[in-house]
């Protein structure tokens, strides 16, 4: 089955503690990215990496930071978590045909206390 | 900067009726446009896509929606509401330049409440 896996699915943690949210797709797709969903504000994107080792800012990276030594996997690093990455999280991956539509993962629901 | 509206945070339908979850965007150029579904504790799901073509779209258990170019409108529809449809709905624009980053931009969502 085509899927996208990401871990954990919640997350309670202490503000300043690494923490690592892993994200794995099996479409072989070269695209992945990172979005973070808060009430009223939609998805906003916070990282993408168009393919193996080549990873780009998206719209609200601050905080945040990204790997892709592999093609299926695209963890999401927060280095020292503050209470305002407090959100839920979705990894995406598509193709990068044009009209390629992405698939998401089930959330990480994060809360930084 | 291509951006999205929702205007309605929530839409109220009994079910059998027909149901239309409202988009408007701002995009340069011809735009790539998306409808995702969120059910509770899940992910998001693509529901259909209009990337050119015909203006009617038809997509997933039974959704269509209508682009107009001319109002940049990509409407959600669905002739009879189902209990099961009530969820949180995104509508996205893409960007559609090849070298660009292919962020989805999304609208803030609409809440479907199907009443039975």
């Amino acid at each position: 089955e085509a899927q996208v896996t990401q871990n954990p699915r919640y997350l309670i943690t202490v503000t300043g503690k690494k923490l690592t949210v892993t994200c794995s797709q099996n479409m072989n797709h070269e695209y992945m990215s990172w979005y973070r969903q808060d009430p009223g504000l939609g998805l906003r994107q916070i990282y993408y990496s168009m393919n193996v080792e080549v990873t780009d800012k998206g719209d609200v990276p601050e905080g945040y930071k990204v790997s892709r030594k592999e093609k299926r996997n695209f963890p999401l690093i927060l280095e020292s978590p503050s209470p305002n990455q407090t959100s839920l999280y979705f990894c995406a991956s598509s193709s990068l045909s044009r009209g390629a539509e992405a698939f998401f993962g089930q959330g990480t629901r994060l809360t930084v206390v | 900067a291509q951006s999205v509206a929702q205007p309605e945070d929530q839409v109220n339908v009994a079910e059998g009726n027909p149901l239309t979850v409202k988009c408007t965007y701002s995009v340069s150029g011809n735009p790539y446009l998306f409808w995702y579904v969120q059910y509770p504790n899940r992910g998001l799901q693509f529901l259909l896509k209009y990337i050119t073509g015909d203006n009617l779209v038809k997509g997933s258990y039974g959704f269509e929606a209508e682009f107009n170019k001319s109002q940049t409108s990509f409407h959600l529809k669905k002739p009879s509401a189902l209990v099961s449809d009530s969820a949180l709905y995104f509508c996205a624009v893409r960007d559609p330049y090849p070298t660009g980053r292919r962020a989805l931009t999304f609208g803030s969502g609409t809440r479907l409440q199907v009443q039975p």
